[in-house]
């Protein structure tokens, strides 16, 4: 089955440590992105790719970093730089950037305490 | 910039018809999709409208002005299983991306 895959479902860390949150689709897609959502808040992007080797900031990158060396994998690190880290994170993807058809993955509920 | 408005929350019964609007403002414009929400869940995308008009799936129809910078989506005979969140999207001014609305609760009672 084709479809988007983040892992873990929940995760728990401790103030000023990084942590990478995984992100895997094997939909054939070239365009990938990470959203945070929090309550009332919508979903807001971080970082979005549109094809291998290449990524760039939306509206919230600060604080994160990504990296996109295989077309099917797309991590997100939230670094301590991150100033309120707890959230809900969505990955998606898409045939081309800009498409008006995400695939969601499930999501990774992120507490950082 | 861009922007989307829509209402923070929607109620409604069982078998009834809710209208969800969205106003937006945008630098370029590439239409408007919106997507579902169940709580906990993934986004899933329902439709979208590049041109003006009623765009119908199933007991979900989507409606787009662009003369007036204004959608809805509109739900009919509303089943408890309809109870989500809605969100209202426009591409980024480059195209590359997606911009979401901040989503409209609706929850359907019996």
């Amino acid at each position: 089955d084709g479809g988007i895959t983040q892992s873990p479902k929940y995760l728990f860390r401790k103030e000023g440590q990084n942590v990478t949150l995984s992100c895997e689709q094997n939909l054939n897609h070239d365009a990938m992105y990470w959203y945070r959502q929090d309550p009332g808040q919508g979903l807001r992007l971080i970082y979005y790719s549109q094809i291998v080797n290449d990524f760039q900031k939306g509206d919230i990158a600060e604080g994160y970093s990504v990296s996109r060396e295989k077309k099917e994998s797309f991590p997100l690190t939230v670094t301590s730089a991150q100033k309120n880290p707890t959230a809900f994170y969505l990955c998606a993807s898409s045939i081309n950037s800009g498409e008006t058809e995400q695939y969601f993955g499930p999501g990774t509920r992120l507490t950082v305490t | 910039g861009q922007s989307l408005e829509q209402p923070s929350e929607v109620t409604a019964v069982e078998g009834a018809i809710v209208q969800i609007n969205c106003t937006y403002q945008t630098s370029g414009f590439y239409g408007l999709s919106w997507y579902q929400q169940h709580d906990g869940g993934a986004p899933t995308f329902l439709s979208y409208n590049g041109l003006d008009g009623l765009e119908e799936t199933g007991r979900f129809s989507s409606f787009l002005s662009r003369s007036d910078s204004y959608g809805y989506l509109l739900l009919q005979e509303l089943q408890m299983k309809d109870s989500a969140s809605y969100f209202c999207a426009v591409p980024n001014q480059a195209g590359t991306a997606l911009i979401f609305g901040k989503g409209t609760t609706l929850s359907v009672s019996s």
